[in-house]
């Protein structure tokens, strides 16, 4: 069954960039259907869309970050990224990948299990 | 962007109560809402697409309905491995947002 893992460091310095990966397993990330998108989830706060890829190359951006964001894909490694840039404390959360049906009901599922960024310096 | 608000944040009860949970959106967002429910430490599940549409394998004890601006989450006979957070989620528009959620935990 399809599984989602977010990998990457765990601590990053403000002003610097994030990057995180995250690896689709039971599934190619090819799908005609299905996009790709990040979701974070401050501490002990509620959850915020990211951005959305398909493997295709279309991009979706939540606008409150797109300035910072860059999302892309590798189908070779079956493996979609998030790049953050010039982080600050407020960017510290768990980021969560998940399979998007995006512009049809757009739900998230599954999600992988997180992983939490601190920016620290 | 559409705003989501959730009521109440938290609420108690005991295992075999039925439990409501309201979602509001700030426009209408015609029958596009996604509730999730996440337990401590875990990702979000998805339980519920288009208002009502129970995701394959989640009980049946959950059900949604609502329209345009208002929208509601049941669970019809709470069990141990409900105590969790539920969010809403508005899938009308993008950006895609998400209400502040609500824990239901024991009473």
């Amino acid at each position: 069954h399809l599984q989602l893992q977010e990998s990457g460091p765990g601590l990053v310095k403000p002003s610097e960039t994030l990057s995180l990966t995250c690896t689709v397993s039971g599934d190619s990330i090819i799908s005609i259907t299905y996009f790709w998108g990040w979701i974070r989830q401050p501490p002990g706060k509620g959850l915020e869309w990211i951005g959305t890829i398909h493997y295709s190359g279309d991009i979706y951006y939540n606008p409150s970050l797109k300035s910072r964001v860059t999302v892309s894909v590798d189908t070779s490694k079956n493996q979609f990224s998030l790049k953050l840039n010039s982080v600050t404390a407020a960017d510290t959360a768990v980021y969560y990948c998940a399979r998007h049906n995006y512009g049809v009901d757009n739900w998230f599922d599954p999600w992988g299990q997180g992983t939490l960024v601190t920016v620290s310096s | 962007d559409i705003q989501m608000t959730q009521s109440p944040s938290s609420l108690s009860s005991s295992v075999g109560d039925r439990v409501t949970i309201t979602c509001r959106a700030s426009q209408s967002i015609r029958g596009y809402l996604n509730w999730y429910q996440q337990k401590p430490g875990k990702a979000p599940k998805l339980l519920i697409y288009v208002a009502s549409r129970l995701q394959s394998g989640v009980p049946s004890r959950f059900s949604g309905s609502g329209s345009e601006t208002d929208y509601t989450l049941t669970i019809s006979s709470l069990q141990p491995e409900d105590f969790a957070t539920y969010y809403c989620q508005q899938s009308y528009s993008s950006p895609f947002t998400f209400g502040p959620g609500t824990k239901v935990d024991i009473k």
